[in-house]
């Protein structure tokens, strides 16, 4: 079955540092989020992305934040100077147009700012 | 704005014994409506859903919600627990509005952490 793969699994990177979070989404899908997940809290919407542009994204996903889809197969979250507060597992998912409306989540990244 | 609320943030259950867990949700649009499981060290995978018609929809391992819109509720509910089934489950609502800038967005509850004792 396909999935939606994600890398790294973990990434510890120290306050102030450029971070790279990876997605690989199902291939034949057109709709493409990232959500993270504080410890201990719900899982918030960051950001969608469609026909190669940001559809949609929350109030947290401010000017430190960026989405990419470079290649056509991976799907990217940049943090330009991270703090400590981004601290928190990320989730990539994709969804195919359609009636199912069931987006597909990838396993997470669970990232720690030191 | 959409908003969900899962009444009951743990909930410790017996092996064999019915479980239910309460998910409320608040919209100004029509939504439709998801259970997602997340076992530890893993994403989230969807258990079920609601789009339309039957109120009561049932899922995978066994899970059933039902869909009641006068009370804004979807609870999920299974007759006999495994251990296995611990794990922590999300409801989710999304926007009706195909083809708004929402489309697919999830809104998430908080989460509610199912613990199965032998």
């Amino acid at each position: 079955e396909p999935e939606v793969t994600q890398t790294p699994s973990h990434q510890v990177t120290q306050m102030g540092q450029e971070v790279i979070l990876r997605c690989v989404p199902i291939s034949n899908h057109l709709y493409f989020y990232w959500y993270r997940q504080i410890l201990g809290q719900k899982v918030e919407f960051l950001v969608s992305f469609y026909n190669n542009e940001i559809s949609e994204k929350s109030e947290i996903f401010d000017d430190q934040f960026s989405v990419e889809r470079p290649d056509g197969s991976n799907f990217t979250l940049k943090i330009r100077s991270t703090k400590l507060e981004d601290s928190a597992m990320y989730f990539c998912a994709s969804f195919e147009t359609g009636r199912s409306y069931e987006q597909y989540f990838g396993p997470g990244t669970r990232l720690t700012v030191t | 704005a959409q908003s969900v609320t899962q009444l009951d943030s743990q909930v410790p259950v017996f092996e064999e014994a019915p479980v239910e867990l309460r998910c409320n949700y608040s919209s100004s649009v029509s939504v439709y409506l998801f259970w997602y499981v997340q076992y530890p060290n893993q994403g989230l995978q969807l258990l079920l859903k609601y789009l339309s018609g039957s109120t009561l929809v049932k899922g995978i391992n066994g899970f059933e919600a039902e869909f009641n819109k006068s009370q804004t509720s979807f609870h999920l509910r299974k007759p006999s627990v495994h251990i296995s089934d611990t794990a922590e489950y999300f409801c989710a609502v999304t926007n009706t509005n195909a083809g708004g800038t929402s489309y697919g967005k999830l809104t998430f509850g908080q989460g509610t952490i199912l613990t199965v004792h032998p």
